[in-house]
Parts: C-alpha cells; structure tokens; sequence
C-alpha cells in the first residue's frame, strides 16, 4: 500500500527566500508517480509539479523544483523566491493505480 | 485550467436526507473522481469512475453511491447524510490513471463544502 507523509504542519519563510517542504513516501510499486498541489485560503487544488519514478532528472516548473531522492523515498518541494502569494497549504500525493494518496498538507505562510 | 465545475459550491442539510452533488467536465477525459477533505487527513479517494456506467469504490465510499450516465457528468449522492459526511468534496479528472507507462495528472474543481446538522 502507498504512503505519503509530511511531517511539517506550517513552516514560515521570509519573502523572496527559498523554503523545502517535505514528502516521504513508501510504496511497493517499481513504477510510480509523485505530484505536489498548493491548495489556497479559497481553497482550491492547484497541479504544481509531477515526478516520475523513472525520470532522470528532477522536476523544475518555474520558482519550483522536485528534490526527488529515490533511495531515500523523499520528493521534497522547493520554492525559490518565495512570494506572498506563496501562502497556501502544500500537499503531496503519491499516484495508486486509480487514484491519488495524499499527504496531511504543509501549511506555508511567507513572512513580509 | 481544466473546464471542472461543481454543483452546488455550499450546502448545508439535515441528517437524513439525501443530497446529491455534481461535477461536470468540458474535456472529455475518460477518469473522474470523488475525494473528501477533512482536517488531518488530506484528500481521501471515495470513488472513481473510468468511463460511462464503469465505476469503483474508493478508500472511504462506505454511506456514498455515484453514477455516471455520461462522459461529462459524475454524480456523488449521500443517501441518507449524517454528520460524518460533512467535509469538502472535490471532483478530479484525468485523461488515465497511466498513459504509456506514464502516470497522468488529475485535475480537481473547485469543491463543494457541504455540512449535515
């Protein structure tokens, strides 16, 4: 069965900062997928980022980045450049054969 | 954005009566989804459609029944709504679950909070 855990409840990060969200994940499956989705005060789920289990390279969408590390079963979030706009809880979610596992959300909150 | 709407986007009713809620899709992508969020669980899978009348249950689809009569429509009922139920839906597409070996996007509408006094 898949997992997906995030053990930071909030983090704080000053404006224009780097910030790392964590994501842990534990699955038997040789072929998988991780995303991140930002979910604002309005409350909408918001597609970031997508890693393939197999993909060589670390995914990058603009001020985000995927610090995937296989071995260790980490897809940890980067945002470059944090922004105001940045305020939102994070979520990471590990793809099952018909749906998405969900991690409990980090709750960011950048600081002016 | 992905064409996903949600109908109604607030309601609030009583314990015991059903209520019916409604997503709708302008892409044509073949897998919907039902998930309720809640506080300190994240999203959770309640069921899934993969196509017109084919649908399966979820991780939490005990009290929940959908039906998909067509493409662009999926429909999440509570029979019978109990306070347990109140939490926020959210309907996801996605063109497939995998698609040539790589895992596709699901794509979430705007929620529905609905809350059972």
């Amino acid at each position: 069965a898949q997992k997906i855990t995030q053990t930071q409840p909030g983090m704080f990060v000053q404006e224009k900062e780097a910030v790392t969200l964590d994501c842990t994940y534990d699955t038997s499956d040789p072929s998988y997928g991780l995303f991140w989705y930002k979910q604002p005060s309005s409350g909408e789920m918001i597609f970031l980022i997508y890693q393939g289990s197999y993909d060589q390279q670390n995914a990058t969408e603009g001020r985000y980045s995927l610090n995937f590390q296989k071995a260790r079963k980490s897809a940890n979030l980067v945002i470059s450049a944090s922004q105001l706009g940045d305020s939102a809880m994070y979520f990471c979610a590990m793809a099952g054969a018909n749906n998405l596992f969900f991690g409990t959300g980090t709750r960011l909150t950048v600081i002016p | 954005d992905a064409g996903i709407t949600q109908s109604p986007r607030h309601k609030v009713t009583e314990t015991g009566t059903p209520v019916t809620l409604r997503c709708h899709q302008t892409e044509n992508h073949r897998y919907m989804y039902w998930y309720r969020q809640d506080p300190g669980h994240g999203l959770r899978l309640i069921h899934y459609s993969y196509g017109v009348k084919d649908t399966d249950k979820g991780e939490v689809s005990d009290g929940y029944s959908v039906s998909r009569s067509k493409t662009e429509d999926f429909l999440l009922t509570l029979e019978s709504a109990t306070s347990s139920q109140t939490s926020v839906y959210f309907c996801a597409i996605s063109e497939s679950p995998r698609a040539s070996g790589k895992v596709d996007t699901q794509y979430f509408g705007p929620g529905t909070r609905l809350t059972v006094l």
